[in-house]
């Protein structure tokens, strides 16, 4: 099945110490996005690609980072994790912007700094 | 500004049915997207709705007024594995989706 696959599930760094969270996706889509989701909030869009486009949304703090190496993965790096970068990491594609297509969520990694 | 409301949670119990509302104000609307969240997993697409009207998937229909700037996401027959967080999101003028924070399913036997 197509999918988009995110490793790892749970991840734990320690403070200030460099973290990169990867996607992967089978389907092909043109957009891949990051968003930041804490608990019994509204996911928060980090960042999106459109090719390899890259799309920064204002409030972003320079700590993420991304990169997109071809069509199939996207990477998320934190530089320097603070104890507010805990929360749920969600990858997701769709196949334009500008319409209706629906997201295609990953399964999200779950962040702990310590 | 840009606003979705949504409960933070809600109480039903299996077998009956539950209304999950939804108000939007935001520039432009370019339609409204329900997802489900079960606890820990990512979301995932339930309905697209741009037109008013009732939407009907199987247990799951959802509702729109443009004119109120106003939503429901209706579960029928609830099951135990209902129970989830439910996003309401919308597309704004830019088609830069707007998301609510979600209303907490709790379905009890």
């Amino acid at each position: 099945d197509a999918m988009v696959i995110q490793n790892p599930r749970y991840q734990v760094t320690q403070f200030g110490k460099p973290v990169t969270l990867s996607c992967s996706q089978t389907l092909n889509h043109n957009v891949m996005y990051w968003y930041q989701q804490k608990s019994s909030q509204a996911p928060k869009l980090l960042f999106h690609y459109y090719d390899k486009d890259f799309n920064n949304e204002a409030d972003t703090p320079d700590n993420f980072q991304s990169r997109r190496p071809n069509t199939s993965f996207c990477f998320l790096d934190i530089r320097s994790p603070g104890l507010g970068d805990a929360a749920m990491y969600l990858c997701a594609t769709s196949s334009r912007t500008g319409d209706n297509s629906p997201l295609h969520f990953g399964n999200g990694t779950r962040l702990t700094v310590t | 500004g840009q606003n979705i409301d949504q409960p933070t949670e809600m109480t039903a119990t299996e077998g009956a049915i539950v209304q999950i509302n939804c108000t939007y104000q935001t520039s432009g609307f370019n339609g409204l997207f329900w997802y489900q969240q079960h606890a820990g997993e990512a979301p995932t697409f339930l309905s697209y709705n741009v037109l008013d009207g009732l939407e009907e998937k199987g247990r799951f229909s959802s509702f729109l007024s443009r004119s109120k700037g106003y939503s429901y996401l209706l579960l029928k027959e609830l099951q135990m594995k209902d129970s989830a967080s439910y996003l309401c999101a919308t597309l704004d003028s830019n088609y830069q989706l707007i998301w609510g924070a979600g209303t907490k399913l709790i379905i009890k036997p």
